[in-house]
């Protein structure tokens, strides 16, 4: 079955990490881009990161300020989000996705997504 | 800051035409492909239309996409209940340098 399976969300206080997982399964998981989206509480959808086929080339939303990172590895196809000094903002269902191509670009689109893992920010 | 604007919600009876927007401007949708995704809460969204027009296969064509100048289309016929859902729409921005996502609207089939 083609899918995208999230896990480790939870529950953490302000100032705290969480590492976020996704595995994907039933597609070439190498051959593509992926990124992350979060579904904040009221409002859109928000991307986070995206990561190319290689992982060599990175990219985050301009919200983010260096504190997450998103990273891969091919051989188990996995994708990762490191999430360092969370604060409350960042309380949100958080979404694996898959490119359509290899890399972000502004002609593909999101052909899979996970179901999310929910991530809440409190005290 | 850049936004893409859908309406809250939207509603329709079964077997009925029902359309809904997603307005934008020239630094994404004028410039670039936009793409509609079904979401039912507590599940995995769908990818409905991309490059604006286009369906997955196994998408029914009663999904249609369209798109003109700053502002992109939805449109679903043949209303059925399980159409009932929340619908986004996505775009590459050009100034973010990343994918810009619509607020969503919700459909109601009453």
């Amino acid at each position: 079955e083609v899918q995208l399976v999230e896990s480790g969300g939870g529950w953490v206080q302000p100032g705290g990490s969480l590492r976020l997982s996704c595995v994907g399964s039933g597609f070439r998981f190498d051959n593509y881009a992926m990124h992350w989206v979060r579904q904040v509480p009221g409002k859109g959808l928000e991307w986070v990161a995206g990561i190319s086929w290689t992982g060599k080339s990175i990219d985050y939303g301009g919200f983010l300020i260096g504190r997450f990172t998103v990273s891969r590895d091919n051989a188990k196809s996995s994708l990762f989000l490191q999430m360092n000094r969370l604060t409350v903002e960042d309380t949100a269902l958080y979404f694996c996705v898959k490119d359509s191509g290899d890399s972000k670009a502004a002609s593909n689109h999101f052909d899979l997504w996970g179901q999310g893992t929910q991530v809440t920010v409190s005290s | 800051q850049p936004v893409v604007t859908q309406p809250p919600s939207t509603s329709g009876t079964p077997g009925q035409r029902v359309t809904m927007s997603c307005s934008g401007s020239w630094s994404n949708i004028g410039t670039n492909r936009v793409s509609w995704y079904q979401h039912l809460p507590g599940t995995a969204p769908k990818l409905l239309i991309y490059s604006n027009t286009e369906r997955p296969s196994g998408v029914p064509d009663r999904f249609s996409g369209s798109k003109s100048g700053t502002s992109a289309s939805l449109a679903i016929s043949g209303l059925q209940s399980d159409d009932e859902a929340d619908y986004f729409c996505a775009v590459f921005d050009d100034s973010l340098n990343g994918p810009l996502f619509g607020g969503g609207t919700k459909l109601t089939v009453l």
